[in-house]
C-alpha cells in the first residue's frame, strides 16, 4: 500500500537555525500529503497539507512542496524557535486511513 | 467540548488485567478512528467507525482488542488480558464527514497505557 518514509531523528538545533525534515512517499496515484506535529503533552495536529503535485503547503513559518518528480514532501522552516520543539510526522491517506512516518523529534535550544 | 477528549490520560495495568479507554469525539463528527502509537513510532491504524458502524477493524492486533461506538458518538477501546507489548499511546481521532483522501483528522491527546 501507499506509504511514507521519513528522516530519522532526533534533530537538535539552535534558535534561528534552518530546519529540514525529509519525507518521501510511495503511492500508486497522487494522494494528498500531510505534515502533522505533536507538541509535548499534546495531541497530533495538522501542520500543513498539499493536495496535488507542485502544491506548497505552509503554516506557522513551515513550508513543504509536493514534488512528483522526486516523490518528496520535505518540511522546511527558515528560522526555528524554541516553541517549534516537537515531533513531526509525515503522512498520507491510504483510502480512509492515514499512514504515518516514524516521526522526527526536533529540539530547538535557546 | 472544543476537541476530541480521551480518558484516562494515563493507565497502568498489571499484565492480564482488562482495560477500557474512552474517546469523546467532537460533537457531530461521523467518522472515528483509533490508532496505536508505540514508543518512537508513528501512529498505526487500529479501527474505523462511521457513526455506530465499525467498518474496518483490520488493524486490531489480536482478538483481545475490541472497540465499540454504540450510539455513534462516544467510543470505547477495550483490551482484555493485557500484555506488555500492548504498552503504547492509544490515539482517537474524528472527522466531520465521511472519510476521503483529503480530509484531515482531529486527534485527542491520547491515553498512555503501561502494562507492568
Amino acid at each position: 500500500g501507499d506509504s511514507v518514509t521519513q528522516m530519522e531523528g532526533p534533530v537538535t538545533l539552535s534558535e534561528e537555525a534552518f530546519l529540514t525534515i525529509n519525507c518521501t512517499y510511495t503511492a500508486t496515484g497522487y494522494p494528498s500529503l500531510f505534515w502533522y506535529v505533536q507538541y509535548p503533552g499534546e495531541g497530533l495536529q495538522l501542520l500543513l497539507k498539499a493536495t496535488k503535485a507542485d502544491d506548497k503547503g505552509s503554516n506557522k513559518g513551515f513550508e513543504a512542496t509536493y514534488r512528483k518528480e522526486t516523490t518528496s514532501f520535505h518540511l522546511e522552516k527558515g528560522s526555528v524557535q524554541v516553541s517549534d520543539s516537537a515531533v513531526y510526522f509525515c503522512a498520507l491517506p491510504n483510502d480512509y486511513k492515514l499512514s504515518f512516518g516514524a516521526g522526527t523529534t526536533v529540539t530547538v535550544r535557546a | 467540548g472544543a476537541g476530541v477528549s480521551q480518558s484516562p490520560r494515563y493507565k497502568v495495568a498489571k499484565r492480564g488485567q482488562d482495560v477500557a479507554l474512552r474517546c469523546d469525539p467532537i460533537s457531530g463528527h461521523v467518522s472515528l478512528f483509533w490508532y496505536q502509537q508505540a514508543l518512537g513510532q508513528g501512529p498505526e491504524f487500529l479501527t474505523y467507525f462511521q457513526n455506530e458502524a465499525q467498518l474496518d477493524k483490520s488493524g486490531l492486533p489480536s482478538d483481545r482488542f475490541f472497540a465499540e461506538r454504540p450510539e455513534g458518538s462516544v467510543s470505547t477501546l477495550k483490551i482484555q488480558r493485557t500484555q506488555q507489548e500492548d504498552s503504547a499511546v492509544y490515539l482517537c481521532a474524528s472527522s466531520l464527514g465521511l472519510r476521503d483522501r483529503g480530509s484531515p483528522l482531529h486527534f485527542g491527546n491520547g491515553t498512555r497505557l503501561t502494562v507492568t
